[in-house]
């Protein structure tokens, strides 16, 4: 799997828009780009993926740049329960690609 | 709630007991994912079941580690001997695949956190 570069922190103030972004620039053609997110003392949650056009879900947004080399996940009105570590993950689907492969991820803080 | 449970949340062993944790999927997942996550990391894939069948160990899982799932429903993550070292979050993710997997969500459970005196 590619690998995927990361600010270790973010600020945002409660009611605004996040944006993190993900740096991937030796994805290849048939690689996914997955987020997940991990709240204090809980285990991780799916947020959203897409492999090259942008998505929305009822969580987020995706967007991934032309040449797919990085993505940003938009959080469009981030709350105080959006605190949490963001992971950035790219991976093919199917064959024997079973494992996510998380790296450290970003601190989201979502001040008052 | 019909998520990805683990048991127990937390638990203090002193260092050379064994333990044994429980894992209990999303009922039809036919998938479950064991990882381990140490403090300010991010988790880290120890093996994976398909149904019953283990068919991936990574090579954190020292032979001092033993997963199992015996009817493709439950599984347990056995640590025996216990260090120091294997204090960490054991997570356990659960997914349904269909054919070649072309799409495969992990859910995870809130995990064990283990804490070896």
């Amino acid at each position: 799997d590619a690998k995927t570069t990361q600010p270790t922190s973010m600020d945002c103030a409660e009611g605004r828009a996040a944006n993190l972004p993900c740096n991937h620039s030796t994805i290849s053609g048939n690689e996914y780009v997955y987020w997940y997110r991990q709240i204090h003392s809980q285990g991780p949650q799916y947020i959203i993926h897409g492999l090259k056009n942008n998505e929305t879900n009822e969580m987020a947004s995706l967007i991934i740049t032309e040449d797919r080399k990085s993505s940003t996940l938009i959080l469009p009105h981030a709350t105080l329960r959006d605190t949490a570590v963001y992971y950035c993950i790219v991976r093919v689907h199917g064959g024997s690609n079973y494992k996510l492969t998380f790296g450290k991820g970003t601190l989201l803080t979502v001040n008052p | 709630d019909t998520g990805v449970s683990q048991d127990p949340r937390h638990k203090i062993t002193k260092r050379g007991q064994n333990v044994t944790f429980r894992c209990d999927p999303i009922s039809e997942h036919n998938r479950l994912y064991w990882y381990r996550q140490t403090l300010g990391q991010g988790p880290e894939f120890l093996t994976y079941f398909q149904n019953e069948a283990q068919l991936e160990k990574s090579r954190l899982l020292s032979d001092r580690f033993s997963a199992e799932r015996p009817k493709g429903s439950f599984s347990t993550l056995e640590i025996q001997r216990t260090e120091q070292g294997d204090s960490a979050m054991y997570l356990c993710a659960s997914s349904l695949v269909f054919g070649e997997g072309l799409y495969n969500e992990q859910f995870f459970g809130p995990g064990t956190r283990l804490t070896v005196l």
